[in-house]
């Protein structure tokens, strides 16, 4: 079965303090693992698509990164806007979720910045 | 990118009464909408999948009758919760797939704003 675990489930930094969030999953062959982040009573927007082990992408203080069982989103010297709900999620490459872009997502990672 | 319009964002009703939830793809023609729904602090867990002109994909659990699902055109899905009770309190959220686009250019799977539901 599909599956997709992030840790940790809440991280609390402080502005500048760098860290990282990982995302652990298993799939019947990965087409793509994708990065959202979520604010509070909204819906999820668009980070990064990564799709082979060895790929990073980078967007101002967010990276990603990918091997052939986790990923990890780093963030370098956070500030207090990056404070959201980060979620990770993964879409087969075979079977049904292969066939209609299903994405399958881990309960996320709520990340607190403070001044 | 691509704007995905979800309405209402927020819904109160009582036990029993039916609510619809639309979904609307703004500035692009979606094939396929996949509709959501997220328990507080918890993922999101997919219900069902809905083609144009066809009837809907439930995934496992989800009754079929209690949600429906109806995607008319290429621009509009709804979700109908039929005779709701409070645990169907939730967040819904829908999402498009651009038409045309290969599934590996996911990032073209653009989501709504949601819509929070409370049943009293």
């Amino acid at each position: 079965e599909d599956q997709v675990t992030q840790s940790p489930e809440a991280l609390r930094l402080q502005e500048g303090e760098s860290s990282s969030l990982n995302c652990s999953y298993t799939v019947s062959g990965l087409r793509g693992l994708f990065w959202y982040r979520q604010d509070p009573g909204k819906g999820p927007e668009f980070l990064f698509t990564l799709y082979s082990a060895g790929e990073e992408k980078e967007k101002e203080r967010l990276k990603a990164t990918l091997t052939k069982k986790e990923s990890f989103l780093h963030i370098t010297a956070p500030k207090p806007e990056d404070s959201a709900t980060y979620l990770c999620a993964v879409q087969a490459r075979f079977g049904g979720s292969g066939n209609t872009g299903k994405l399958i997502f881990g309960q996320g990672t709520t990340l607190q910045v403070k001044p | 990118g691509a704007v995905v319009s979800q309405h209402p964002s927020r819904v109160i009703c009582k036990s029993g009464t039916s609510v619809k939830i639309e979904c609307r793809s703004l500035d692009f023609q979606a094939t396929t909408m996949f509709w959501y729904r997220q328990f507080p602090k918890q993922s999101l867990m997919l219900m069902a999948t809905s083609n144009e002109g066809s009837k809907a994909t439930y995934e496992q659990g989800v009754e079929k009758d209690k949600f429906l699902i109806n995607h008319a055109s290429l621009t509009l899905s709804t979700l109908t919760v039929t005779s709701a009770h409070p645990e169907d309190s939730s967040f819904y959220i829908c999402s498009a797939r651009v038409r045309g686009r290969l599934i590996a250019t996911n990032e073209k799977l653009f989501f709504g704003s949601g819509t929070q539901l409370s049943v009293l």
